[in-house]
């Protein structure tokens, strides 16, 4: 149980093109997602936390405008990298914690999306 | 930044047990202890978090000492597919669980 799935798993595209990776929760609700980021030979990065139905919250230094999230439903969130350029080039990674009390419910890791932007 | 302690690397011999150890001296009473683990260009992997009792389950145990101040991850009998990045993780209380992440131990086992 608790699987999360993201995609797509890589993708290779030009400077200025926009970008969206869907982070899905297979056999749990989620109410909450979180977003990494992690850079070669570095830890993960939080970039931002998102609730369902709700505004995401960015961490700081992380731009709202470049990196949009939605989390329409319980199951699904998206990142969409806008108008991305050759520094945007990382590996983002997507988890989701089931719903319910407490903040002892861990959290579940997609496998991450490797983005390359020529 | 993170407020753990993890030993930067680590080896261990197949079918040893591979005992991680974690120093979070300024965990909070509500605060779990969490541990995951990366292998290679993958997502991290959930293994296991306790409050303050010791946890097992298929994968690992979880010893937490008496004054939360440390905790040791144990492998019982580590395999090559265990060699990956172990992350102690201390989250909750009011943030909505944030995981902060640092730089973990690089866990090597050897045949």
């Amino acid at each position: 149980g608790a699987v999360v799935s993201q995609h797509p798993s890589w993708v290779i595209c030009k400077s200025g093109t926009s970008v969206k990776i869907e982070c899905r929760s297979l056999d749990f609700q989620a109410t909450t997602m979180f977003w990494y980021r992690q850079f070669p030979k570095q830890s993960l990065m939080l970039m931002a936390t998102s609730n369902e139905g709700s505004k995401a919250t960015y961490e700081q230094g992380v731009e709202k405008d470049k990196f949009l999230i939605n989390h329409a439903s319980l199951t699904l969130s998206t990142l969409t990298v806008t108008s991305a350029h050759p520094e945007d080039s990382s590996f983002y990674i997507c988890s989701a914690r089931p719903g319910g009390t407490g903040y002892n419910q861990p959290q579940h890791f997609g496998d991450g999306t490797r983005l390359s932007i020529l | 930044d993170a407020k753990t302690t993890q030993p930067p690397s680590m080896d261990c011999a197949e079918g040893r047990a591979a005992n991680l150890p974690c120093n979070h001296s300024t965990i909070s009473g509500n605060e779990y202890v969490y541990w995951y683990r990366q292998i290679h260009s993958q997502g991290p992997q959930y293994i296991i978090h306790g409050l303050k009792n010791n946890e097992t389950n298929e994968m690992a145990s979880l010893i937490i000492t008496e004054d939360r101040k440390s905790s040791t991850l144990i492998l019982p009998h580590a395999t090559l597919r265990d060699t990956a990045v172990y992350y102690c993780i201390v989250a909750g209380g009011g943030s909505q669980g944030n995981l902060i992440f640092g730089k973990g131990t690089k866990l090597s086992v050897k045949p």
